[in-house]
């Protein structure tokens, strides 16, 4: 079983619709969960960061994080055409200090 | 957020040529420090980890003395391919965290190298 799991997609989104993307992991111990953005070609961009069960909002991003479950999740409200990238899940163990990366979900929004 | 700048953005190099990527955290002091190479449409892979003042911890599999790593300041990291070969080529990036971010990592730009 690898470490963090995200479905690889490609998932497609008509624009103005909700963008959902998930996530689990492995290790129980994983106490921060980040996502990260990436555009083609270019480095991971944080977009949100969470620690506690339950939701936080940023904008047009809400990461849900139930560690009952060891599932993290991101959804965009509103998507645009610009919020077409991978999606990048990472989930960081305080045990061996790494930041554990998923596969990535490719996004793509459609205007 | 915080700004992690990688150098150079690309590079192309010969075969067997030895090539050296910087990564410097420019408003903070980065206590540990992190290389990673992606293929194309491939996720990241850890390569090192390195802590200012120490030697860099490997993962599996990765040489330590095709990929030299110095972590010689609190806001530099450097990164040097040694006796680069065609397979080398992907993309490395660095990033970099300490208390002064919450220990959230931040990323750099990125550095495509080209072996030929």
């Amino acid at each position: 079983q690898k470490e963090v799991e995200q479905n690889s997609g490609p998932l497609s989104v008509p624009e103005g619709a909700i963008a959902s993307l998930n996530c689990t992991y492995s290790d129980r111990g994983s106490q921060s969960f980040f996502w990260y953005r990436q555009y083609s070609g270019k480095s991971p961009e944080l977009i949100m960061s969470i620690y506690s069960n339950g939701d936080k909002e940023d904008g047009r991003f809400t990461a849900q994080l139930n560690k009952a479950s060891q599932y993290v999740s991101l959804l965009i409200r509103d998507s645009q055409p610009s919020d077409s990238a991978t999606y990048l899940c990472a989930v960081w163990n305080f045990g061996n200090e790494k930041l554990t990366f998923g596969t990535g979900t490719r996004l793509t929004i459609i205007p | 957020g915080a700004v992690v700048s990688q150098h150079p953005s690309r590079v192309i190099c010969k075969s067997g040529t030895s090539v050296k990527i910087e990564c410097r955290s420019l408003d903070f002091q980065a206590t540990t420090m992190f290389w990673y190479r992606q293929f194309p449409k491939k996720s990241l892979m850890l390569m090192a980890t390195s802590n200012e003042g120490s030697k860099a911890t490997y993962e599996q599999g990765v040489e330590k003395d095709k990929f030299l790593i110095n972590h010689a300041s609190l806001t530099l990291s450097t990164l040097t391919v040694t006796s680069a070969h065609p397979e080398d080529s992907s993309f490395y990036i660095c990033s970099a965290s300490s208390t002064a971010t919450g220990n959230t990592i931040y990323f750099g730009e990125g550095s495509w190298l080209t072996v030929v």
